[in-house]
């Protein structure tokens, strides 16, 4: 079936470190991927997708490239700020009813 | 632009009582609706999705039960709440045929 791995958390980070969180995922055909980011007690916001091979999505410093050879799909920045910290969620949409398939989301978590 | 509302933002309720949690959209027509269920430290789980007015698929086997009374209008309900039913619901819609979700603030449900 369809799934999403992502990293354990927490990732704990000082300001202006690199960040990578890692994500995997199995499917069949060619799903969309995306990355979602919590902040504490609210909801999910769309952070970047992609929607086929090689292509980056990119938003706010974050980018993360759909490798179909890989089956990854991991984020990454440059520059870590302390307003990042967050839960990053990683997920795949494959059919056409849209459902999303989540992983487990990773704490990002990012000290002065 | 387009909008999600949800309310309550919180909840708490004694077990054995009923249930209802309101999405409404707004700025768009015939979206695909969603509910899931973030349970404390967890992923996401989709509990229903919906493609149009009176149509209600249920993802998960549970004493939930979803309706779409409007086009633009989603609802969770229950008749008699467990302890297991707390978490942080969140609606979500997406376009016809689009993959990308877009996620409301969300209501947290505590069930004593």
């Amino acid at each position: 079936g369809n799934s999403v791995t992502q990293m354990e958390g927490p990732v704990t980070l000082s300001e202006e470190a690199f960040l990578t969180i890692n994500c995997t995922y199995t499917a069949t055909g060619y799903p969309s991927l995306f990355w979602y980011v919590q902040y504490p007690g609210e909801g999910l916001q769309l952070l970047l997708k992609a929607t086929k091979a090689d292509d980056k999505g990119s938003n706010k410093g974050f980018e993360a490239t759909y490798r179909k050879e890989t089956t990854s799909f991991h984020l990454e920045k440059g520059s870590v700020q302390v307003s990042d910290s967050a839960v990053y969620f990683c997920a795949l949409s494959r059919d056409n009813t849209d459902k999303l398939i989540f992983g487990t989301g990773t704490r990002l978590q990012v000290f002065p | 632009s387009q909008t999600i509302h949800q309310w309550p933002a919180t909840l708490v309720q004694p077990v054995g009582s009923p249930l209802s949690l309101e999405c409404t959209v707004e700025g768009t027509s015939n979206p695909n609706l969603y509910w899931y269920r973030q349970a404390a430290g967890r992923g996401l789980q989709l509990l229903f999705y919906s493609v149009g007015i009176g149509q209600i698929s249920s993802e998960v086997p549970q004493n939930l039960s979803a309706s779409r009374p409007q086009d633009r209008q989603f609802i969770l309900s229950s008749k008699k709440l467990l302890l297991s039913d707390s978490g942080f619901y969140l609606c979500a819609w997406s376009g016809t045929g689009e993959r990308t979700q877009y996620f409301g603030p969300g209501t947290r449900l505590t069930v004593l």
